[in-house]
Parts: C-alpha cells; structure tokens; sequence
C-alpha cells in the first residue's frame, strides 16, 4: 500500500520569504513523484514530476523549484514568495508502472500574506 | 492528450445511481480514459480507467461508447459521501507526464 507524508500540513508565509515544502513516499521504489497546485476554487495543475533522484521536469515557468535527493524525497522550494504561489500543494506518486493511477498526499495548504 | 468536456455540477438523491457524463471527442487509439474524485479540502483520488471495454471495480462503472467519444461514471448507490468533484481525464499510459484535470463536475448527493 501507498503511503504519502506531506509537511507542513497547512503554513502562512510572508511575500517575499523562502518556502520549502516536503514529501515522502512509502511503498514502491524508483517512484515517479509529482507535485500539483491547486489555486482556491481552481483546478490541479501540475508543477513538477520526477522520475528518479536528481531528475526533474519544470513543467510551467514559475518561482519555484523542486529537488529529488533520495529515492522516496521530494522537495518544492522557492527563495522568495509571491501573493500567486498561494493554494493547495499536492504531492503524488505513480503506483502503477502501466497505467496512470497516481495516489496523492494530504496536501499543504499555503498562505502567502 | 485529449481534452475533455463535463457538466460543470450535478445533483444526486442519495440512494440513488449518479451518473456521470463526459465528452472526450478526439480522443486517440491509445488513449485512456481515468475518473478521478476530489472530496473537499483532500487529494484526489483515483476510481477507474478504461481503453474501450466498460470496466467495474469496488467503487464504480465506467461505461464507454463504442466510438470512444463519450464515457460515464456510474456510482450505482450514491451516499452522501460521495459528494466530490469527478474529474475525467484522457491520457496516453507510456508516458511519465500525465494527469492534466481540467475543471471537474461537482457532485452533490443530497439527502
């Protein structure tokens, strides 16, 4: 079974400030992971997936950045906040190898003031 | 990927099947078709997929057209925790990037 850990669960940030947030995965190894963002009253749009340590694809230019550095580890960054990095922030992982059925994380919820 | 066309809400009696529909017109020959749903304030979650035969799993029925143009999700006895919204996605299975949700159908099931 999969199991996704995201932290902080929920955070406020000031414009202007750096964020890390982070993931881990349990389960299959060599996952592919993805983090997803979702704006208030928006659809899920994707930011970043990787397919293994090190690799990662950019998937709209924006802010921030995202960093692989262990197999189950995923990382979103940004060294400084804008009032639009505001929303919910979703980490998921590919539990299957042939079809694409990803299973999502708890979510962090990101405020920037 | 393809796009994909859904009502944007539907209402429900609980109890009662919901059916979900969803337009999916240039949809490719080795494209498949996912469902997933996004209860309130939590990840979504995955319930189907489909290539061209209609499948059944726990949780629902997906039922596709002929052409692949058109597919639905049945939930055959919605409860109210089914309240969600459903997201019907097309995408080729090879490929690492996938997953574009567009904007939904918010399913209310009401008492």
């Amino acid at each position: 079974s999969q199991t996704i850990h995201q932290w902080p669960a929920t955070l406020v940030q000031p414009v202007g400030s750096p964020l890390s947030l982070e993931c881990t995965v349990e389960g299959t190894s060599n996952p592919n992971l993805y983090w997803y963002r979702q704006a208030a009253g928006r659809g899920l749009q994707l930011l970043f997936y990787s397919v293994g340590i090190g690799q990662i694809s950019s998937e709209v230019p924006q802010n921030l950045s995202a960093s692989r550095p262990q197999d189950r580890q995923f990382i979103l960054s940004s060294k400084k906040l804008l009032l639009s990095d505001s929303g919910f922030y979703l980490c998921a992982q590919r539990v299957n190898r042939t079809y694409n059925e990803q299973f999502f994380g708890p979510g962090t919820r990101l405020t920037v003031l | 990927d393809a796009k994909t066309t859904q009502p944007p809400s539907m209402d429900c009696a609980e109890g009662r099947a919901a059916n979900l529909p969803c337009n999916h017109s240039t949809i490719s020959g080795n494209e498949y078709v996912y469902w997933y749903r996004q209860i309130h304030s939590q990840g979504p979650q995955y319930i189907i997929h489909g290539l061209k035969n209609n499948e059944t799993n726990e949780m629902a029925s997906l039922i596709i057209t002929e052409d692949r143009k058109s597919s639905t999700l049945i939930l055959p006895h919605a409860t109210l925790r089914d309240t969600a919204v459903y997201y019907c996605i097309v995408s080729y299975s090879g490929s690492a990037r996938q997953l574009t949700f567009g904007s939904g159908t918010q399913l209310t099931v009401l008492p």
